[in-house]
């Protein structure tokens, strides 16, 4: 197991389409976040789960965001009807037990809507 | 709002210089502090991390200064090398919470 790992690398879709990104977690770890990170800013907390339970949402992640974990291993975002502000780096981050092992973040989607 | 107030955005030093980055927080449920290290067309890495029981921690070249009276915190790093030059990163998180709120980001170069 390399790490946490993250389909497409790149997405380049035109607005209102819909788009869904891919990510696989650390085998052994049970807990997936993702974030959203814009150029030149931190990452942004989007969602959390705890195996396959959602346990924490941003008020980022409007009505068009959905995220599920099937069965507690890979995740999907989905993003419907994209907009220009959607463009941006979408990162997936897995840990194990206590956030204070940290995380570790996939190298990302980056998504750009024309 | 942002949670976590990151300076400088940029610094530029020179091999075996120590860069210091610094971290101000408003919110006092913070009770963890992780910095992370990104470079282009990677996701971020955990480099340390600290409670707030504790004013400093080391690993490595890199040490966390922590002062919970200013609600301050900084990273240092010794003897830089051109291969620390990446954007590196504090956060926070509060008890409870598994979301870490992240601060704008410092972009270091360092030069040889």
């Amino acid at each position: 197991d390399t790490g946490v790992s993250q389909d497409p690398r790149h997405k380049i879709t035109k607005r209102g389409q819909n788009v869904t990104f891919r990510c696989d977690p650390i085998s052994e770890h049970n807990r997936l976040y993702w974030y959203r990170q814009t150029l030149g800013q931190g990452p942004e907390f989007l969602t959390y789960f705890q195996n396959e339970a959602q346990l924490e949402k941003s008020r980022l992640l409007s009505d068009r965001f959905s995220a599920e974990r099937p069965k507690g291993s890979f995740s999907t975002l989905e993003i419907q009807r994209t907009e220009q502000g959607d463009s941006a780096m979408y990162l997936c981050a897995s840990s194990l037990v206590a956030l204070f092992l940290g995380y570790t973040f996939g190298s990302g989607t980056r998504l750009t809507v024309v | 709002q942002q949670q976590v107030k990151q300076s400088p955005q940029s610094l530029i030093v020179q091999k075996g210089g120590i860069p210091i980055i610094n971290c101000a927080y408003e919110n006092t449920a913070f009770d963890y502090f992780p910095w992370y290290q990104q470079f282009p067309g990677k996701g971020p890495a955990l480099l340390i991390a600290i409670r707030p029981d504790v004013s400093e921690k080391k690993e490595g070249r890199f040490t966390i200064s922590f002062n919970k009276s200013a609600k301050q915190f900084s990273l240092h790093i010794m003897d830089s090398q051109p291969g620390d030059s990446a954007t590196y990163f504090c956060a926070a998180s509060q008890g409870g919470s598994e979301k870490l709120v992240f601060g704008k980001g410092t972009k270091l170069t360092v030069n040889p």
